[in-house]
């Protein structure tokens, strides 16, 4: 069955430190993707999304993306981290052409001072 | 401009009471989906409508969830004879347009809590 896996369900950086919150894949076939943020008791924020138009992907609030074919991931990366980038991160796949998304479990990201 | 709402924000339930939440997605959008979010099985989709076409609902859990959407726009799911394990956030997310587009946006509101004692 075609899955996503985010590696880490928690992360924690200290303030000004490189975030990178890994997202894999499961299929030969590659998928539309995406990154969403969650904060505290609201719904999911759009991060940025790869679309085959650019391997390198840049998003809102300063992050990026590098989708990599040959390794099937979609990491995402931030080179200085804010306390307010604490919340959790979804990677989501698509695959069907409705645009129904398959998410990871989550990171959740802690920035410490 | 207005996202997409949901209500009520916050839901409490005695098992076995039958349940309704709604969602009103972005004006002009014609594709809508439900998300259920819930700490054991995390984020999963439960089902998908565009237009006036028959949904998608290969991601329900069970017969005693439902949803219907009238007039191309607001959706409302039941869940009827509610369990403990219907606990969860029931997210609805909506964008432009459905078909052959998988790399358009969804927009998501921000969740209806549900708890089932």
């Amino acid at each position: 069955a075609q899955s996503v896996t985010q590696l880490g369900s928690h992360v924690s950086v200290s303030e000004g430190a490189l975030v990178l919150l890994r997202c894999n894949y499961s299929s030969s076939v590659p998928p539309y993707l995406f990154w969403y943020v969650q904060y505290p008791n609201q719904g999911l924020q759009l991060l940025l999304k790869y679309t085959s138009a650019a391997t390198l992907v840049k998003g809102i609030n300063g992050f990026e993306a590098e989708f990599k074919k040959s390794e099937t991931s979609f990491h995402l990366t931030k080179p200085s981290a804010h306390m307010s980038d604490a919340a959790e991160y979804f990677c989501a796949v698509s695959w069907s052409n409705t645009g129904k998304l398959i998410f990871g479990q989550g990171t959740t990201l802690q920035v410490k001072p | 401009g207005a996202g997409v709402s949901q209500s009520p924000s916050n839901k409490v339930t005695e098992k076995g009471k039958d349940v309704e939440l709604r969602c009103d997605p972005i004006s002009g959008h014609t594709a809508l989906y439900w998300y259920r979010q819930s700490l054991g099985q995390g984020l999963e989709f439960l089902i998908y409508f565009q237009g006036n076409s028959a949904p998608d609902k290969s991601g329900l859990p069970s017969d005693r969830f439902s949803a219907e959407r009238t007039g191309g726009s607001v959706s409302t799911l039941t869940i009827q004879r509610t369990q403990q394990e219907d606990s969860a956030v029931y997210l609805c997310a909506s964008r432009t347009s459905g078909g052959m587009t998988p790399q358009e946006t969804q927009y998501f509101g921000p969740g209806t809590r549900l708890l089932v004692l």
